[in-house]
């Protein structure tokens, strides 16, 4: 079952470049969040998106209904920004996650 | 700590002992979630509650996994008889409201390992 697919599943950037990560989704969904996952589990949630474009800080994300595709961008990527990056759509009551983007960024 | 609290953090158990994670969430959130996350792999939902209510369970996968709420805040997550494949990281996380568009907050997760 891959209700939810993302692109790349691993990325190497150097420190400044313009990062992007793609997800597409096959259900019907209410919302479309970004998440991302430091190592040793902690998640928090970036973004919450159901239709248009959501900006905060460095990081900016889109969804596309009608094509059931969602981006997140990371411009002026820092070291920092090191983590996975999980995509995840609600459908009633449930949520499904992609298997994440773990992006690497060298200084 | 205003945050969602999850304990224990870590827990090995040998295969058929029971298990039970417990999951604080944030006060006055309606909206609680229980997700399975295998290692390399993205999370995957296992039940919902709705104050004190479970209204989705479909994804439990055997019926060895129970979940409750009783007070509709504390959650807990049991394991009878633990199976190797069991080995994961459990998160919950909780939201304000019950709405579609409500955001939600992340405990660390309990890493469980099956001997």
């Amino acid at each position: 079952k891959n209700e939810v697919e993302q692109s790349p599943q691993n990325l190497t950037a150097q420190e400044g470049e313009f990062i992007t990560i793609n997800c597409s989704y096959s259900v019907g969904i209410s919302a479309l969040h970004w998440l991302q996952q430091h190592p040793g589990g902690g998640i928090v949630s970036l973004f919450m998106l159901s239709s248009g474009k959501k900006k905060h800080g460095r990081l900016i994300a889109t969804i596309n209904i009608q094509e059931k595709h969602s981006s997140l961008h990371i411009t002026a990527s820092h070291p920092r920004d090191s983590a996975v990056y999980i995509c995840a759509v609600r459908t009633g009551n449930q949520f499904y996650f992609g298997t994440g983007t773990s992006l690497t960024v060298i200084p | 700590g205003a945050g969602v609290s999850q304990s224990p953090r870590y827990k090995v158990a040998k295969r058929g002992q029971d298990v039970a994670l417990r999951c604080d969430p944030i006060s006055g959130h309606v909206s609680l979630f229980w997700y399975q996350q295998a290692l390399g792999q993205g999370p995957e939902f296992l039940t919902y509650f709705q104050n004190e209510a479970q209204l989705d369970k479909s994804g439990l996968p055997s019926d060895r996994f129970f979940a409750e709420r009783p007070e509709g805040s504390v959650s807990t997550l049991k394991i009878q008889r633990t199976q190797q494949e069991d080995s994961a990281v459990y998160l919950c996380a909780s939201s304000l409201a019950s709405g579609n568009y409500n955001e939600q907050f992340f405990g660390p997760g309990t890493r469980l390992t099956v001997l």
